[in-house]
């Protein structure tokens, strides 16, 4: 398969507890985001690298999420102290071109339910 | 914010052609017009993106009025499978999507 894989596809978490998604993106693709999808609305900007680099974060990134690529390859997002209105669906995304042209592949997300 | 503006839902009949239509009128001259759709539980999957003239591909066409502040995705025989949310966004080449709410069109048999 060479699309964009997330890693746990669904994790259940108590409140407090932290919690990781892996995103392996398609490979050679430089650009990688992460998006959180709420029940009912459309994808919302977390964060996005250009390589190994964090380029842009959202204010919806709060000091509870860090993310991080290492080496330019895949990524994780990590929620801290987790809290029920972290419950979502958590997207990434890769594009080759240098340029951001919009074209994005998405993976399938990885659900968190906060309980 | 969602600079674009979308039906909530429609329907389509299985076979016929699917239109559907996106209000953009503060659409800038470098930004772009993107459709993308997303099948329940699955990622959002990238359709097409057009400027100014209408753009056509496996999937779908693309309709841009002349003025710009308006456009129509064209699936020409819709089948069951394009059931979906179906999110026009503007933006320009280096920003990032911006996902409105989106309109969830149902094809049905």
């Amino acid at each position: 398969d060479t699309g964009v894989s997330q890693n746990p596809r669904h994790k259940i978490t108590k409140r407090g507890q932290n919690v990781t998604f892996r995103c392996d993106p398609i490979s050679e693709h430089n650009r990688l985001y992460w998006y959180r999808q709420t029940l009912g609305q459309g994808p919302e900007f977390l964060t996005y690298f250009q390589n190994e680099a964090q380029l842009e974060k959202s204010r919806l990134l709060s000091d509870r999420f860090s993310a991080e690529r290492p080496k330019g390859s895949f990524s994780t997002l990590e929620i801290q102290r987790t809290e029920q209105g972290d419950s979502a669906m958590y997207l990434c995304a890769s594009s080759l071109r240098q340029e951001n042209t919009g074209e994005l592949f998405f993976g399938e997300g990885s659900r968190l339910t906060v309980l | 914010d969602a600079k674009t503006t979308q039906p909530p839902s429609m329907d389509c009949a299985e076979g016929r052609a699917a239109n559907l239509p996106c209000n953009h009128s503060t659409i800038s001259g470098n930004e772009y017009v993107y459709w993308y759709r997303q099948i329940h539980s699955q990622g959002p999957q990238y359709i097409i993106h057009g400027l100014k003239n209408n753009e056509t591909n496996e999937m779908a066409s693309l309709i841009i009025t002349e003025d710009r502040k308006s456009s129509t995705l064209i699936l020409p025989h819709a089948t069951l499978r394009d059931t979906a949310v179906y999110y026009c966004i503007v933006m320009e080449y280096g920003n990032k999507l911006v996902f409105g709410a989106g309109t969830i069109l149902r094809v049905k048999s």
